[in-house]
């Protein structure tokens, strides 16, 4: 059953460090999301991205953050300058048309120190 | 913004036993999803509702999407260790990106 990847599972940087996370989506897909979980706390929207372009962003998802699907498989976050708070899980999910359910990749944990 | 207010926030019950929870708003919800989430992993789906009324089954999980369109609840039944873990509602918009809101999350604990 095809599923979404991400890489990596962990990743461990210095505060100030810019951050990339990968993702995968299911091949067919069209829409890709990013969701963030802070540890202990419910999964909070962060960004929605359809042809190639941002279809709605949270107040989370500020000038530090950006996305973008470099070829026809990755869809990537990029953190500019991470801070202590930008420690999270980070999801990715995608679906193949915006009303259908989304599929949620096993998460990136980010730990920023 | 738009909330789910889900309980109970967590559960402490004995294998066998039936567990119920439920997610609420004051917003109107096009889908309902119900997740479970082990730690350090991405929630995976457990049931989708579609529809108001909706009355949806996946093994011992039961799940209905309230006729308001605000509400769902779940029930597991006959529980057993491995429903440890954390389930999420999430409630996708009617409109816009669809966006999913989530819960808060309800954490159960079986005690065999």
């Amino acid at each position: 059953e095809p599923e979404v990847t991400q890489t990596p599972s962990h990743q461990v940087t210095q505060m100030g460090q810019e951050v990339i996370l990968r993702c995968v989506p299911i091949s067919n897909h069209l829409y890709f999301y990013w969701y963030r979980q802070i540890l202990g706390q419910k999964v909070e929207f962060l960004v929605s991205f359809y042809n190639n372009e941002i279809s709605e962003k949270s107040e989370i998802f500020d000038d530090q953050f950006s996305v973008e699907r470099p070829d026809g498989s990755n869809f990537t976050l990029k953190i500019r300058s991470t801070k202590l708070e930008d420690s999270a899980m980070y999801f990715c999910a995608s679906n193949f048309a915006a009303a259908d359910t989304q599929y949620f990749g096993p998460g990136t944990r980010l730990t920023v120190l | 913004g738009q909330q789910l207010n889900q309980s109970p926030q967590s559960m402490f019950i004995q294998e066998g036993e039936d567990v119920s929870m439920n997610c609420t708003s004051s917003s109107i919800f096009n889908t309902w999803l119900w997740y479970k989430q082990d730690p350090g992993e991405g929630p995976v789906l457990l049931i989708a509702l579609y529809k108001a009324g909706e009355l949806t089954s996946n093994g011992r999980l039961t799940a209905q999407f309230g006729i308001t369109r605000k509400d769902s609840f779940l029930n597991i039944s006959a529980s057993i260790p491995s429903d440890v873990g954390i389930y999420f509602c999430a409630g996708q918009l009617p409109r816009g990106t669809y966006k999913y809101i989530f819960g808060t999350g309800t954490r159960l604990k079986v005690l065999a």
